[in-house]
């Protein structure tokens, strides 16, 4: 059961644009979700995360909106840059109950210059 | 560096080999993660040890695989017998319970490949 689910799978966008990726999961004991970004080759590094009892979260040119009655959060990634392009993965956990992440499908961004 | 270190970087071995890779987590952190990616996939949780006990064990931690956390540093994850399906990569991650601190740090992650 696929608890995370991702879209859009790839996505393209101008240097100067926002890139928007958007999270849905089903569990409703989770309770924490980070943001990670992925470059080929290596392990996932943390971006940014949100508990539920806030809606918006912003760290720089990075933010994450979310709704807990749709059970759906997302990344805005402002001014996108070549540097950008990378995989983002949501994800998400359970504190009370060993904290492991249930990680989405992935989404392959492309800025291009 | 005091981040995530994992040792080899990338192993190749023959089906049926046993191989073994360690994990250095963040000198302060209690917990430490196990997961496997494959490609074009998300990270897909293993196994996961507090100090040196090991808490939970996902249902894809077949019996080949077994996993160690001596003295709650370090740890060890061995595939015996290891088959074609366990290509990927293992992520290690490391994180502080308590004080408020949920973050998961990963290693630069260790690619097998069975052939």
């Amino acid at each position: 059961q696929q608890q995370v689910k991702q879209s859009p799978q790839s996505l393209i966008v101008q240097k100067g644009g926002i890139s928007i990726i958007n999270c849905a999961y089903e569990n409703t004991a989770f309770d924490y979700f980070p943001w990670y970004q992925q470059f080929p080759g290596k392990g996932p590094a943390l971006l940014i995360a949100i508990r539920p009892d806030v809606s918006e979260k912003k760290e720089g040119r990075f933010t994450i909106s979310f709704n807990k009655s749709a059970k759906q959060f997302s990344l805005h990634i402002m001014d996108s840059q070549p540097g950008d392009s990378a995989t983002y993965f949501c994800a998400a956990s359970a504190l009370t109950s060993g904290s492991r992440l249930t990680f989405g499908e992935g989404t392959q961004l492309t800025v291009n210059p | 560096d005091t981040g995530v270190s994992q040792d080899p970087r990338h192993k190749i071995t023959k089906r049926g080999q046993n191989v073994t890779f360690r994990c250095d987590p963040i000198s302060e952190h209690n917990r430490l993660y196990w997961y496997r990616q494959t490609l074009g996939q998300g990270p897909e949780f293993l196994t996961y040890f507090q100090n040196e006990a090991q808490l939970e064990k996902s249902r894809l931690l077949s019996d080949r695989f077994s996993a160690e956390r001596p003295k709650g540093s370090f740890s060890t994850l061995e595939i015996q017998r290891t088959e074609q399906g366990d290509s990927a990569m293992y992520l290690c991650a490391s994180s502080l319970r308590g004080s408020g601190g949920f973050e998961q740090y990963f290693g630069p992650g260790t690619r097998l490949t069975v052939t």
